[in-house]
């Protein structure tokens, strides 16, 4: 199975500054279709997840142009422009190019 | 708008068998794969089966092949999970969630497996 390394794990960050989280694969996750299948998501505490970002770097209904999602081939990052007392939670990346789908760890994003 | 609503889960003896359900609307449901996934306490996401449009192709984690199910209803728009042979480390928060990339979610059902 493809394994999604995120780092850091844990992210502490101040009101308005910049945040980043990396994704990175085990294998390639560009498909024969010429798609990448990678995602982004987050989880405020108590809550399901909400998509954030799908192939690659298209934000999902309603997601703030502050996130932005880049990458290829196998290492990806999520980036946060300026950090909101909302975007507590935690951040997972998503692989669905090779079966079975597989998740990061999860990066927990806390306000110094 | 997109709505998934799961039921169905519950506190199950070792063993044990239970099935989710999960009612979807707000899209048109045979467009789609549908997925279901995981989340253990305190822990991060499983994906744990998906399933086609059609229903003819399915497809599951490792840990739970050969004794989960994933089905759908077309007509009535709705997802399954049986869930047979329960395990401790199958306790988790189950999530229905629209195609195989996630987009959208339900709120979750909670599964307890425990004597």
């Amino acid at each position: 199975d493809v394994v999604l390394t995120q780092s850091p794990l844990s992210l502490p960050v101040t009101l308005g500054q910049p945040a980043s989280i990396s994704c990175r694969s085990s294998r390639g996750l560009l498909h024969s279709d010429g798609n990448t299948y990678l995602n982004w998501f987050h989880q405020r505490p108590g809550q399901s997840p909400r998509l954030l970002i799908y192939g690659v770097s298209n934000r999902g209904s309603g997601v703030p142009d502050r996130f932005s999602g880049s990458g290829s081939g196998t290492d990806f990052t999520l980036m946060i422009t300026r950090v909101e007392a909302d975007d507590v939670g935690t951040y997972y990346c998503l692989q669905s190019t090779h079966r079975p789908p597989t998740f990061g760890q999860g990066t927990r994003l806390e306000i110094k | 708008e997109v709505q998934l609503v799961e039921s169905g889960g519950g506190l199950v003896q070792p063993g044990g068998s239970l099935r989710l359900s999960c009612a979807a609307s707000g899209f048109t449901f045979t467009s789609y794969w549908m997925s279901w996934v995981r989340q253990a306490p305190g822990k991060g996401l499983e994906w744990v089966a998906n399933i086609r449009q059609d229903g003819g192709e399915t497809n599951y984690v490792d840990s739970v092949k050969g004794r989960f199910i994933i089905s759908r209803d077309n007509a009535k728009n709705s997802l399954f999970l049986q869930m047979n042979s329960l395990r401790v480390e199958d306790t988790a928060v189950y999530y229905c969630a629209r195609g195989v990339t996630a987009v959208d979610w339900g709120q979750g059902t909670l599964v307890t497996v425990s004597s």
